[in-house]
């Protein structure tokens, strides 16, 4: 069975916190994507990776890096968490133009 | 940026009507993906559409992809408890998968 396995299901996490969020797939696939879901706001993307060590912004990336070591594992780091970055954050993976995996999802609270 | 605009927001619909959602994309598209979230999980694909013009279906599901490649729907018949959650669109142009910000369905039985 395929699957994106994010680290985390909940965290709590204190305003100025630096968090990381890890995300790895099984699939070998080049793209990986972060989102974060928001009531009414649907899906908004924060960053992509189509390859090791490469990374491209999205919609909504400020506040966030992330990192690519290694072409399973995509990380994403909120540099100083802030109470605006509480959210679901949903990690997914495709190869080529196909159909995205997605994970469990990790449910932040910024407090 | 390439934008994907999903209607109706939300949708309440008793057992057994019929349900459609639509998807506009402000540019061309190379394919549209579908995938359906359930209260408390994860999207899952439901299906890709490639070509101008393509219909699918999946049971009682019906998936259409417009001549343009810039808008699509999905239509549900005879909807049961089991459709509930939300429906997203993602369109892949030249920009990696942009979701529309989907359409929440609750089904009253």
């Amino acid at each position: 069975d395929v699957k994106v396995t994010q680290s985390s299901r909940y965290l709590v996490k204190r305003t100025g916190e630096k968090v990381f969020l890890e995300c790895v797939q099984d699939m070998d696939h080049e793209n990986m994507f972060w989102y974060r879901q928001d009531p009414g706001l649907g899906l908004r993307l924060i960053y992509f990776s189509y390859d090791v060590k490469m990374k491209e912004k999205g919609d909504i990336p400020e506040g966030y890096s992330v990192s690519r070591e290694k072409k399973e594992r995509f990380s994403l780091i909120l540099e100083s968490a802030s109470t605006n970055q509480t959210s679901m954050y949903l990690c997914a993976s495709s190869s080529g133009g196909r159909k995205a995996f997605f994970g469990q999802g990790t449910r932040l609270t910024v407090v | 940026g390439q934008q994907v605009m999903q209607i109706p927001q939300y949708q309440h619909v008793q057992e057994g009507e019929d349900f459609t959602t639509y998807c506009n994309s402000s540019t061309t598209l190379s394919n549209i993906q579908w995938y359906k979230q359930r209260p408390g999980g994860h999207p899952v694909f439901l299906i890709q559409l490639v070509k101008s013009g393509e219909v699918k279906k999946q049971k009682r599901l019906t998936f259409q992809f417009g001549e343009a490649k810039k808008n699509s729907s999905l239509h549900i018949t005879a909807t049961q408890t089991t459709d509930v959650g939300t429906y997203f669109c993602a369109g892949l142009g030249n920009t990696p998968l942009v979701f529309g910000k989907g359409t929440r369905l609750s089904v009253i039985a």
